[in-house]
């Protein structure tokens, strides 16, 4: 079974401060990797994808992934209270469509 | 842009009964794929078409099928539904190549679906 672990939380961090949301996945061959936010009662947006081995930055967020250790981070600098949400990490291979999803850390972003 | 497009948005059915659920994807977006959302299981893959063809498919019973029309819109179906069923229904429809690389979804708002 391949699987996409992630620390279910919630995961509770002061406005302003740095989220850092982890995720580890077991199948080698992954070598896409997604991270979407869900707020409640809402759909999954993706944030952003990282397929190379460092670090991947966009606004407030960044993508951190280590093949080596099949590791997958996301930080999210000067957090904001709307920033409270699930987040899902998903892991694919290269040469199918099928993503395999975390069950999500629930972040809470207290004022 | 017009985004993923399910309907319908909710859905009570009995158990025993069949259902179809419809996904109208992004224009220029030729991968749909379906997950189903549940609290204790979190996302799971049900299946991807791409031009037509079901490309990949998850561990689901055969009671759920999917098909992809030539404008790329999607349904699925649940035939002989349990309680088991009732779920969060996802579209998502991707700019996957022919390939098959995956440069991430974008979301419908969902079928919530309750058998009873």
């Amino acid at each position: 079974q391949k699987e996409v672990e992630q620390n279910s939380g919630p995961l509770s961090v002061p406005e302003g401060a740095i989220a850092s949301l982890n995720c580890t996945y077991s199948d080698r061959g992954s070598q896409s990797f997604f991270w979407y936010r869900q707020y409640s009662g809402k759909s999954p947006e993706l944030i952003m994808f990282i397929y190379s081995n460092g670090d991947k930055e966009d606004g407030r967020f960044t993508a951190q992934l280590n093949k080596a250790s099949q590791y997958v981070s996301l930080l999210i600098r000067d957090s904001q209270p709307s920033d409270s949400a699930t987040y899902l990490c998903a892991a694919g291979t290269g040469t199918a469509s099928k993503l395999t999803f975390g069950t999500g850390t629930r972040l809470q972003v207290t004022l | 842009k017009a985004g993923v497009t399910q309907t319908p948005r909710y859905l009570i059915k009995t158990r025993g009964q069949q259902v179809t659920l419809s996904c109208s994807p992004i224009s220029g977006h030729r991968s749909v794929s379906w997950y189903q959302q549940t609290p204790g299981q979190g996302l799971q893959f049900l299946f991807e078409y791409f031009s037509e063809t079901q490309r990949n498919k998850g561990n689901f019973p055969g009671r759920f099928s999917g098909r992809q029309f030539s404008n790329s819109r999607s349904e699925m179906n649940v035939s002989t539904l349990e309680l088991g069923d009732s779920a969060l229904y996802l579209c998502a429809s991707s700019l996957a190549s022919g390939t098959g690389v995956n440069y991430g979804y974008t979301f419908g708002s969902g079928t919530r679906l309750t058998v009873v």
